[in-house]
């Protein structure tokens, strides 16, 4: 247990749909990354949050979008989703930014329809 | 961007020792090299990470050159539960305009036979 938490653990929607996921990072753990990966890819950056501000952004589409809240916890906005957007999707906390080892949450598995 | 590179897939036998070696030409002063271990359905896991030289804890070991071109990471005596997606990780990654990016790659694909 890495002491980072997602919700839901599964989802299942609608092509066209808005939806949201959710992480906690680990107590004590300022920084947020979400990662995406479709089936038998590697992992793809999307974003990096630290203490509430955007620090990076990786390959997110416009579509998507991101917030880190004051209790530190981040949700990661999907909308218009598409059948490509199927995927699973990692939250990972570190304590501070880019050398820090990043402490993965369990996933979300989305699954457009 | 320091893009790194690594075997798509190694397979090995358990007691063997492994090494999965990663390339990254263009990796900057500043940056670390990190390593990951992924099992199905799972989030990745810190394994190890290092700048020069060698770095060993518990689970593995992982070497660098001087150059830092290169970085290979050792797991001794590999047993099935081993069996996982190995990846290759510098951080940070920083594009022309200063922002840095977590660049993971496709990682390698262990497999451990009995």
């Amino acid at each position: 247990d890495s002491g980072v938490t997602q919700t839901p653990k599964h989802l299942i929607t609608a092509t066209g749909q808005r939806v949201t996921l959710r992480c906690s990072p680990r107590s004590g753990d300022l920084s947020v990354y979400w990662y995406q990966q479709s089936l038998d890819q590697g992992l793809q950056f999307l974003i990096h949050y630290y203490n509430g501000e955007e620090r990076a952004k990786g390959n997110i589409l416009e579509r998507f979008s991101a917030q880190q809240f004051p209790d530190l916890h981040s949700e990661l906005n999907l909308s218009s989703l598409e059948l490509g957007d199927s995927a699973l999707y990692f939250c990972a906390s570190s304590f501070a930014g880019a050398l820090d080892t990043q402490y993965f949450g369990p996933g979300t598995r989305l699954t457009v329809l | 961007l320091a893009k790194t590179t690594q075997p798509i897939s190694m397979d090995s036998y358990e007691g063997q020792e492994v090494n999965i070696t990663c390339s990254h030409n263009n990796i900057a002063t500043n940056d670390y090299i990190t390593w990951y271990q992924q099992f199905p359905s799972q989030g990745p896991r810190f394994i190890i990470q290092g700048y020069k030289t060698k770095v060993t804890n518990e689970v593995a070991s992982l070497f660098i050159p001087a150059d830092r071109k290169s970085s290979t990471l050792s797991l001794p005596r590999v047993s099935l539960s081993d069996t996982a997606v190995y990846y290759c990780l510098v951080v940070p990654v920083r594009d022309h305009s200063g922002t840095y990016k977590y660049i993971f790659g496709t990682g390698t694909r262990l497999k451990v036979l009995a």
